[in-house]
């Protein structure tokens, strides 16, 4: 079946490094992907998505390409901030419209000034 | 953007109590909703997908009997914990599809709720 697994936290940076966070997926098919953003106290929010290979989703500095070859969807950002810290979620769903996303376990970052 | 809520946040409950939660999309219609349930450090699981008018779809290893879900409109959609357990203690989320056709089958989360069970 489909699975999502993403690199283990917390991770752990100083304000303006560069991150990444890795995931990788298994899927049959073509999937969506996504990255979720979890806020202290908050709800799970949309952070990018792609739909298909090769596609880059980009938001608020973050940035993931749809990889096939290597079946990754990586998360990278050049500048984080101390706002930044959240927990991080990859996700994907399949090709089929309405289906419930799957997500990875979570990557909690952690930005000190 | 879409605003999805649930009810309550947190709440403690005996033994053999059951507890209703409650999901609600405020400003868009979902004809299918998602319920999830989340452990500590671990990603979220979805439990059963429910859809407007229609009985709820569980995912394999959860129990329909115990975990009870009515979709009765475009707005609400509730989960019922019956006969609550400590191992039942958990975090429960909930997401909601937006049903126009604009909105690129995006889901929306709402905030979670804490069920702790005494």
């Amino acid at each position: 079946g489909n699975s999502v697994t993403q690199m283990e936290g917390p991770v752990t940076l100083s304000e303006e490094a560069f991150l990444t966070i890795n995931c990788t997926y298994t899927a049959t098919g073509y999937p969506s992907l996504f990255w979720y953003v979890q806020y202290p106290g908050e709800g799970l929010q949309l952070l990018l998505k792609a739909t298909k290979a090769d596609d880059k989703g980009s938001n608020k500095g973050f940035e993931a390409t749809y990889r096939k070859e290597t079946t990754s969807f990586h998360l990278e950002k050049g500048s984080v901030q101390v706002s930044d810290s959240a927990v991080y979620f990859c996700a994907l769903r399949g090709n089929q419209a309405g289906t419930a996303l799957i997500f990875g376990k979570g990557t909690t970052l952690s930005v000190s000034s | 953007g879409a605003v999805v809520s649930q009810h309550p946040s947190r709440v403690i409950c005996k033994s053999g109590t059951s507890v209703k939660i409650e999901c609600r999309s405020l400003d868009f219609q979902a004809t299918t909703m998602f319920w999830y349930r989340q452990f500590p450090k671990q990603s979220l699981m979805l439990m059963a997908t429910s859809n407007e008018g229609s009985k709820a779809t569980y995912e394999q290893g959860v129990e329909k009997d115990k975990f009870l879900i009515n979709h009765a409109s475009l707005t609400l959609s509730t989960l019922t914990v019956t006969s609550a357990h400590p191992e039942d203690s958990s975090f429960y989320i909930c997401s909601a599809l937006r049903a126009d056709p604009s909105s690129t089958d995006t889901q929306y989360f709402g905030p979670g709720t804490r069920l702790t069970v005494l």
